[in-house]
C-alpha cells in the first residue's frame, strides 16, 4: 500500500461540474501539497496547507489532520483545468515529498 | 512567487553520450534541491538531494556515478546523466526548497526536461 493514496485515479467530468479528487495519507507529515501536472509537463505548486482550508481562484484545498485525509476541489471546473492533480507528503523531520499516483482529470466543453 | 529554471526543456541525443541538465533557483537561494524523473504516466520518483556545497544523497537503487550531480551554489544544481543509453529516456524535473522550518517547507518545481536517447 503506498504512503499516500489518491482517488480516482482517473475522472472526466463537463464543463462547470465540481470536481472533488481525494488524497489519504499514512505517514505523519508536517504539510501536504497539492501539484498541477500540465499534458507538457511543467509541475505547479497549488497549494501547501498543515491545517483547515486553503482557497484559490476556483481551487480550494482542505486537509484533516486527524483522519489523514485532504481534498482538493474545483468549483466551476473549465477544460484548461485538465491535467493530472498529485498531492505529496514530505515525510515528517525529512524534506522529500512521497508522491500520490496522481489524478487524471479530463473536462470535456 | 518563486521561480525555478531548468534547461534545456528538450534534449535528444546519441547513445553513449553525456547530458548535463541544469537547475536553477532565479528569484531566491535554495537550501535544498532536489531531482525527480517520471516515466510516462506514472508518478515523479525521487532520484537525489542535494544541499549546496556538500554531496548529494541519492536514492535507493540510483546509480551515483550514472547520474551526477553538482550543486554549487544555492541557486544552481546540474544533473549529468553520463553515458547515457535508451532507457535514460525520461522526463527529469528538479524542485528547490526554502528551508523556513517551522509547519513545513515549500518545494518550487522546474518545468522539466524531456530527455530522449537514441
Amino acid at each position: 500500500k503506498n504512503e499516500v493514496e489518491q482517488s480516482p485515479q482517473n475522472l472526466t467530468a463537463q464543463e462547470g461540474e465540481f470536481i472533488t479528487i481525494n488524497c489519504s495519507y499514512s505517514v505523519g507529515i508536517s504539510a501536504l501539497h497539492w501539484l498541477q501536472q500540465h499534458p507538457g509537463g511543467g509541475i505547479v505548486s497549488l497549494f501547501m496547507l498543515s491545517s483547515g482550508k486553503k482557497k484559490h481562484g476556483r481551487l480550494i484545498a482542505t486537509i484533516n489532520i486527524q483522519e489523514k485525509h485532504s481534498s482538493l476541489h474545483i468549483t466551476a471546473s473549465h477544460p484548461r483545468d485538465s491535467a493530472v492533480y498529485i498531492c505529496a507528503a514530505p515525510v515528517k523531520g525529512a524534506q522529500k515529498l512521497v508522491f500520490g499516483q496522481g489524478t487524471r482529470l479530463t473536462i470535456n466543453p | 512567487g518563486a521561480v525555478v529554471s531548468q534547461h534545456p526543456s528538450r534534449v535528444i541525443c546519441k547513445s553513449g553520450t553525456s547530458v548535463k541538465i541544469e537547475c536553477r533557483s532565479l528569484d531566491f537561494q535554495a537550501t535544498t534541491m532536489f531531482w525527480y524523473r517520471q516515466f510516462p504516466k506514472q508518478s515523479l520518483m525521487l532520484m537525489a538531494t542535494s544541499n549546496e556545497g556538500s554531496k548529494a544523497t541519492y536514492e535507493q537503487g540510483v546509480e551515483k556515478d550514472k547520474f551526477l550531480i553538482n550543486h554549487a551554489s544555492l541557486t544552481l544544481s546540474t544533473l549529468t546523466v553520463t553515458s547515457a543509453h535508451p532507457e535514460d529516456s525520461s522526463f527529469y524535473i528538479c524542485s528547490a526548497s526554502i528551508l523556513r522550518g517551522g509547519s513545513g517547507d515549500t518545494q518550487y518545481f522546474g518545468p522539466g526536461t524531456r530527455l530522449t536517447v537514441l
